[in-house]
Order: C-alpha cells, then structure tokens, then sequence
C-alpha cells in the first residue's frame, strides 16, 4: 500500500472555485509534512511547511493545509484559484524513523480561465 | 542564493547504453537526495547522502544504478546498461542536514528517454 496517498489525480476547476487537495499518509511516530508545486516546465518548489505548532499553516499563493493528527491527514486548501495555479501538486511526508522524505503520486490542477 | 544545479536537462540514449547526471547542490547542504520521477507517479527516492556517505540507497537498483558524492559536494548518478523503464525524470535535491526538519530545495532534473 502506499504511505503516501494523494486521492485526486486530476482536478479541473474553473477560476474563482475553492480547491481542497487530499492527502493521507500511514506512517506513525514524528513526521513533517509539506506540499510542494511543480509548475509547467518549472522545479518542485516548496509551498508550505508543517513541523509543529498551529496544525492550520499558511503558505505562499494563498495556500493553507490543516494537518489533522487523529486522520493522518495534510489537506491542501484555497479559497479561490486562479489560472496561475495550473500545476501538480505533491504531498510529502518526512519521517522521523527513517529520515526519508516520501511523496505521494501527485494531483494534476487545471484551473480554467 | 544559488539553487541546486543538474546537468544535462535532456538525454535520449539507447537501451544497454550508459548515461551519467550531475548535480551540484546548494552550497552548504549536507544532504543530497537522488529521486526518480516516471510520468504520472510521484518522486520516489533512489538514494540519500549526508556529505559523502550513503545514509539510504534501500531502492536503488544497484545491478545498474550507481551514485557517489565525491568530498560531500557534487555527485553523479549513473546508469548502466540502461533499460527502457528507466525513462523518466531524475531529480536531484538538497537540504541542510538529515536529522532536522530543513526542507529540500530541487533542480530542475534531467529527463532522460530511453529508446
């Protein structure tokens, strides 16, 4: 089974829509969490971080996640895209255990203008 | 600051051919991560340096695949003979150290098309 599991692998939206990403992982103990963004023809960039503290973090682009402990869960959100957001998004997982950062199989967001 | 640096982007080779891919990491990184991108999947790590010891190659296939990272700076991956699965896109990363929670800057990898 993957320990990383991106639900939706493709989402089409038109502008102004709110986005909800999915993203469960199975792994117990310390774990850091991160959503990254792969624009067309760009790197992997960071988009938010989830170490400790606040589990609703705040990211570039208007981008927020809610890690929910108890659902193994780090949804990625935003309240109104743009055709700018047009991208693949991948959910990460650091474990502590293993010092390895795991990624989900990615979730394809086309936003349309 | 300057971020992490992979040559070549694009490489087409036969199969049972070789192919190598370098990286220069961010300046100061300890660790380097070598991570596999075929299309449609997401990243899945090859190998994992800090300086230059291998701390994780647990998926690397190393009948064929092999890594270095000469004086903790620069490394190479190389493939050898290559097979057509392996097409796909090689990313490398980098991050300040493997025990604290810094986060892994990218390049921009190198696709690599096997025929």
């Amino acid at each position: 089974a993957q320990s990383v599991s991106q639900h939706n692998h493709h989402v089409i939206l038109s502008e102004a829509a709110s986005l909800e990403l999915g993203c469960n992982y199975s792994y117990g103990g310390t774990v850091n969490l991160f959503w990254y963004v792969q624009y067309p023809g760009q790197h992997l960039q960071l988009l938010l971080k989830y170490f400790s503290g606040d589990p609703l973090v705040k990211g570039i682009k208007g981008f927020e996640a809610e890690f929910i402990k108890s659902k193994f869960s780090f949804n990625l959100r935003k309240p109104s895209v743009q055709w700018s957001d047009t991208a693949e998004y991948f959910c990460a997982v650091w474990r502590g255990s293993a010092r390895q950062l795991t990624f989900g199989s990615g979730t394809q967001l086309t936003v349309l203008p | 600051e300057a971020g992490v640096a992979q040559s070549p982007r694009y490489k087409i080779i036969e199969k049972r051919q070789s192919v190598a891919f370098w990286c220069n990491p961010i300046s100061g990184h300890a660790t380097l991560y070598w991570y596999q991108q075929i299309l449609g999947q997401g990243p899945k790590l090859l190998i994992q340096f800090q300086n230059n010891g291998v701390v994780d190659d647990s998926q690397l296939p190393k009948d064929r695949f092999s890594a270095e990272r000469l004086k903790g700076v620069d490394s190479t991956l190389k493939i050898q003979p290559a097979k057509l699965e392996d097409s796909a896109v090689y990313l490398c990363a980098s991050s300040l150290d493997w025990a604290s929670n810094s986060e892994a800057f990218f390049g921009q990898g190198t696709r690599l098309t096997v025929v």
